[in-house]
């Protein structure tokens, strides 16, 4: 079946450092890629996506490229700020052909917390 | 405008008690999802809705967890006779369309069982 397996946290920055999160999937058949925060106290929010090969997704300064060759999706940013602490989830929807089930596959979460 | 809504935010239920959970969707999406959200873990996919229609609820644990959307807009979550390894926060979700990647989450409930 699908699955998602996303780097292992905790991870602690200092401000303005880089990030990078690493994710990778097993699919069945072509899944969009997404990549999800959580933001301590809150629901989860879509961050970006990618629907294809190739494509890259990016939003607040993230970014994140679906690599087919390799299954993965990692997020990176430049420089983190303080308000960037919090819960990233990776995910992936596979619909399988001739369904309509957009169903999300997460991956288990990385906290990431960014000191001043 | 409103986003999904949850109630309760919080919910205390003794081993072997009922529990219904409500989800309000943003008004107007087609698709539903209800999430189960151990601690520590991501969320896992119980059941989807389109419209009033249950299409997938692959992802329920066992026979004492029920979902319904009868009117095709709130949805409750049921779990009867609750045990401790149903403690988790359940999360929903709606979406505009049926064949559609958005999906719009509420805070979730979190569920204790003792």
């Amino acid at each position: 079946g699908d699955s998602v397996t996303q780097m292992e946290g905790p991870v602690t920055l200092s401000e303005e450092a880089f990030l990078t999160i690493n994710c990778t999937y097993t699919a069945t058949g072509y899944p969009s890629l997404f990549w999800y925060v959580q933001y301590p106290g809150e629901g989860l929010q879509l961050l970006l996506k990618a629907t294809k090969a190739d494509d890259k997704g990016s939003n607040k300064g993230f970014e994140a490229t679906y690599r087919k060759e390799t299954t993965s999706f990692h997020l990176e940013k430049g420089s983190v700020q303080v308000s960037d602490s919090a819960v990233y989830f990776c995910a992936l929807s596979d619909p399988k052909r001739g369904g309509s089930n957009y169903k999300l596959t997460f991956g288990k979460g990385t906290l990431l917390t960014v000191n001043p | 405008g409103a986003g999904v809504s949850q109630s309760p935010r919080y919910k205390v239920a003794k081993r072997g008690q009922d529990v219904a959970l409500r989800c309000d969707p943003i008004s107007g999406h087609v698709s539903l999802f209800w999430y189960q959200q151990a601690l520590g873990q991501g969320p896992e996919f119980l059941t989807y809705f389109q419209n009033e229609a249950q299409l997938d609820k692959s992802g329920l644990p066992s026979d004492r967890f029920f979902a319904e959307r009868p009117e095709g807009s709130v949805s409750t979550l049921k779990i009867q006779r609750t045990q401790q390894e149903d403690s988790a926060v359940y999360l929903c979700a709606s979406s505009p369309r049926d064949h559609s990647y958005e999906q719009y989450f509420g805070p979730g409930t979190r569920l204790t069982v003792t």
